[in-house]
C-alpha cells in the first residue's frame, strides 16, 4: 500500500509568503527525503532527515520529522516564482533483504505566483 | 554532463508490441532503479539493481524485463505492451543501497501506448 500521504495536494500562494507541505507515512522508517519534480522533469533531492533528527535546514528548506506522529513537513521559506513544481516525500526503510526500499507519497502541487 | 540519461525521452507505441527503455548512469554508482509514475503523478518502484544483481522486485507483471549488462547501464524491456502501460518511467541510480542514499533520477521516458 502507499506509504506516503502529502497534504495539500495542490497549493497556491503569493511570491515571498511561506509554502508548508505535509506528509504522513504509515510504518518504521530509517530516513525521509524531499525530492522536487519540475513540469516534465525528473525528480531532484532536496533533503534527507534521519530517523533520530527532528529538525533539519537547507537554505530555505527547514524538514521537520516526528516519527511519533508518522509525520513530517517542508517549508519553503521567502518563496519564489522559480519554486513552482511537484514536492514529494519518500520514506527509506529496510527490505525484507536488507536493501533501502524508497517509497514515494502523492506529491504537492506548489504553485508560486509572481 | 547528464548524470543519469535515458532514452527515448518520448516512445508511442500500438498495443502489443515490445519496446526497450534504455538508462545510463555516469556517476560511478553501483545501484539503479526503475520507476513507474502514473497519470496521478504517483511513483512506484519497479526494480532495484546493486551491482548488477537484482535486490527489488515489486510485484510487477512479467512481460517488464530489466537487464542490467553492467553497473552503469540499466535497461527496460516490455512485452506485449498493454494500455495501461502508459505513463512516465524513470531510471534513477545511487551509491549503495543503504538507508541513506540520495538516489538521482533521470529525465524519464515518457510511453504512451495506444
Amino acid at each position: 500500500s502507499q506509504q506516503g500521504e502529502e497534504d495539500p495536494q495542490a497549493l497556491s500562494i503569493q511570491e515571498g509568503e511561506n509554502a508548508t507541505m505535509n506528509c504522513s507515512y504509515k510504518t518504521s522508517i530509517n530516513n525521509l527525503q524531499w525530492y522536487r519534480q519540475n513540469s516534465g522533469r525528473g525528480l531532484v533531492h532536496l533533503i534527507l532527515i534521519r530517523s533520530n533528527e527532528r529538525e533539519k535546514h537547507s537554505g530555505r528548506l527547514r524538514v521537520t520529522l516526528d516519527t511519533s506522529k508518522k509525520s513530517s513537513s517542508l517549508l519553503i521559506t521567502a518563496s519564489r516564482a522559480a519554486d513552482t513544481a511537484s514536492y514529494f516525500c519518500a520514506t527509506g526503510a529496510r527490505n525484507s533483504g536488507g536493501y533501502q526500499k524508497v517509497t514515494f507519497g502523492t506529491g504537492t502541487k506548489l504553485q508560486v505566483i509572481p | 554532463d547528464t548524470a543519469v540519461s535515458q532514452t527515448p525521452k518520448y516512445l508511442v507505441t500500438q498495443m502489443g508490441n515490445d519496446k526497450s527503455i534504455k538508462c545510463e548512469q555516469n556517476l560511478g554508482h553501483d545501484t539503479m532503479y526503475w520507476y513507474k509514475q502514473d497519470s496521478k503523478k504517483f511513483l512506484k518502484i519497479m526494480f532495484s539493481y546493486n551491482n548488477k544483481e537484482l535486490i527489488i522486485n515489486e510485484t510487477v507483471p512479467n512481460r517488464f524485463s530489466p537487464k542490467s549488462p553492467d553497473k552503469a547501464h540499466l535497461n527496460l524491456h516490455i512485452n506485449s505492451l498493454e494500455l495501461g502501460d502508459s505513463a512516465v518511467y524513470f531510471c534513477a541510480s545511487s551509491q549503495g543501497s543503504g538507508v541513506r542514499e540520495t538516489q538521482y533520477f533521470g529525465p524519464g521516458t515518457r510511453l504512451l501506448v495506444l
